[in-house]
């Protein structure tokens, strides 16, 4: 199975700054992957398929790019709903996999 | 618009069956060619994909799952079902199902979530 490693495992930023999240896979996935944010005691929210493709309703102040095995998700300007946890995930192989998670917290 | 909402016993004995069930709500489950899918996330802790189901019967397990679950539709009560034998601690989590973003392909992102329903395994 794929294993995806995200990096780092905190980010402490102030609203108003730029996130650059890491996502790695262990072996490539080409473009097949997706982020999603999770605000606690809710379902995760998908932000971002096939690395650059906003999902409906995301804002643009989300972007995705990568392929092969080294993916970042960049966020150019954190609002306050954007302090959440976000994962990456795979669609290239079964199992499809998750990353660990990335927590975006207030610095 | 197209909601999906978890339900089943909170709690579940070690060696039993945990059995959810997702209702789809805003479109017909056996139309669109959706694979209708189950993701668990442990407490504290990630994401794992269980397994999905296409309406032609269709299905795609894990394979860490794979000895233990049967997936099904029943599609004149719009429903997904999820069965698991042989519990124990390590399947307590919340259990989630998702629809994904198209049609006709299992391996996908997930755009539709229900709000999820936690489980416990437990004596």
């Amino acid at each position: 199975e794929i294993v995806l490693t995200q990096s780092p495992a905190t980010l402490s930023l102030s609203p108003g700054e730029r996130a650059t999240l890491s996502c790695r896979a262990s072996q490539s996935v080409y473009s097949y992957l997706a982020w999603y944010r999770q605000k606690p005691g809710q379902a995760p929210r998908l932000l971002i398929y096939d690395t650059s493709i906003r999902a409906t309703g995301i804002p643009a102040r989300f972007s995705g790019s990568g392929s092969g095995t080294d993916f970042t998700l960049t966020i150019s300007s954190l609002e306050p709903e954007d302090f959440a946890v976000y994962y990456c995930q795979q669609r290239n192989n079964w199992p499809l996999t998750f990353g660990g998670g990335t927590k975006v917290e207030i610095k | 618009q197209v909601q999906l909402q978890e339900s089943g016993p909170g709690l579940v004995k070690p060696s039993q069956t945990l059995s959810l069930t997702c209702t789809v709500s805003g479109v017909s489950i056996s139309s669109g060619g959706y694979y209708w899918t189950w993701i668990r996330q442990h407490p504290g802790k990630g994401l794992e994909w269980i397994g999905c189901i296409h309406y032609s019967g269709g299905t795609y397990y894990n394979p860490s799952l794979k000895s233990r679950l049967t997936i099904s539709l029943d599609t004149s009560q719009y429903q997904v079902s999820l069965k698991l034998t042989s519990v124990t601690a390590a399947d307590t989590a919340v259990y989630y199902c998702a629809r994904p973003t198209s049609q006709g392909v299992g391996n996908n992102a997930f755009d539709i979530w229900g709000q999820g329903t936690m489980v416990t395994v437990s004596s």
